[in-house]
């Protein structure tokens, strides 16, 4: 069974400092990994999905690297703003349909 | 740019009620699925559905719940008794075919209240 292990589950940092947030995940048997935003009491919203046989994706300021091997993601938000508070979630999909998904880590930007 | 939809937004029931939570899908996709989140929990997998049949179902999906694509564009999740432990935010998703790019995008959800 995959498990899906985000740390740290809450962080604080000034405007402007880049953000690291941990994923890691049990099973490296993989097909892919995403990462996503959810606003409070709000839906998911993707931000980047890495295919197994990617290392990186990049999205603007968002920046998400993949070892499977060692089964860790990382996801880089740089320039951080205080709309990048939310909570970011990992989701692992493995060789079925379905995503297997991290606790998640509460970004908190302060202005 | 194309969304994942859902209705309604809230739904408040009473205990052993059924209930129907709906979901529009992109319009090309051929992957549906059914998540939910359990206030301050993970979002837990329950059901995925590919040419109108169940795929996978996790153990949460017991014979209360059930799914059905009853046209070309709606995808439903009826839960026949609801229970207090229903109480959850239902989250609906989809994906397209094409395995170089298979993205699960989520609808807004339907934050479900069981009393």
């Amino acid at each position: 069974k995959q498990e899906v292990t985000q740390i740290p589950a809450a962080l604080s940092v000034p405007e402007g400092e880049n953000l690291v947030l941990n994923c890691s995940f049990t099973d490296s048997a993989i097909y892919n990994l995403q990462w996503f935003r959810q606003d409070p009491g709000k839906g998911l919203t993707s931000l980047l999905l890495i295919q197994s046989s990617q290392r990186e994706q990049t999205s603007g300021r968002l920046n998400a690297s993949l070892d499977k091997s060692s089964g860790r993601s990382t996801l880089y938000i740089a320039a951080s703003q205080p709309g990048d508070s939310a909570t970011y979630l990992c989701a692992v999909r493995s060789w079925v349909y379905k995503l297997s998904f991290g606790a998640g880590t509460t970004v908190t930007v302060r202005a | 740019e194309p969304e994942v939809t859902q209705t309604p937004s809230h739904q408040v029931t009473q205990m052993g009620q059924e209930v129907i939570l709906r979901c529009v899908p992109i319009s090309n996709h051929l992957y549906f699925y059914w998540y939910r989140q359990i206030l301050g929990q993970k979002v837990e997998f329950l059901v995925s559905f590919y040419n109108n049949e169940i795929s996978e179902k996790s153990e949460i999906f017991d014979d209360q719940f059930s799914v059905e694509r009853p046209d070309g564009s709606n995808f439903t999740l009826k839960i026949r008794s609801t229970k207090l432990e229903d109480s959850a935010m239902y989250f609906c998703a989809s994906r397209g075919l094409a395995e170089s790019y298979n993205e699960q995008f989520f609808g807004p959800g339907t934050r479900l209240t069981v009393l």
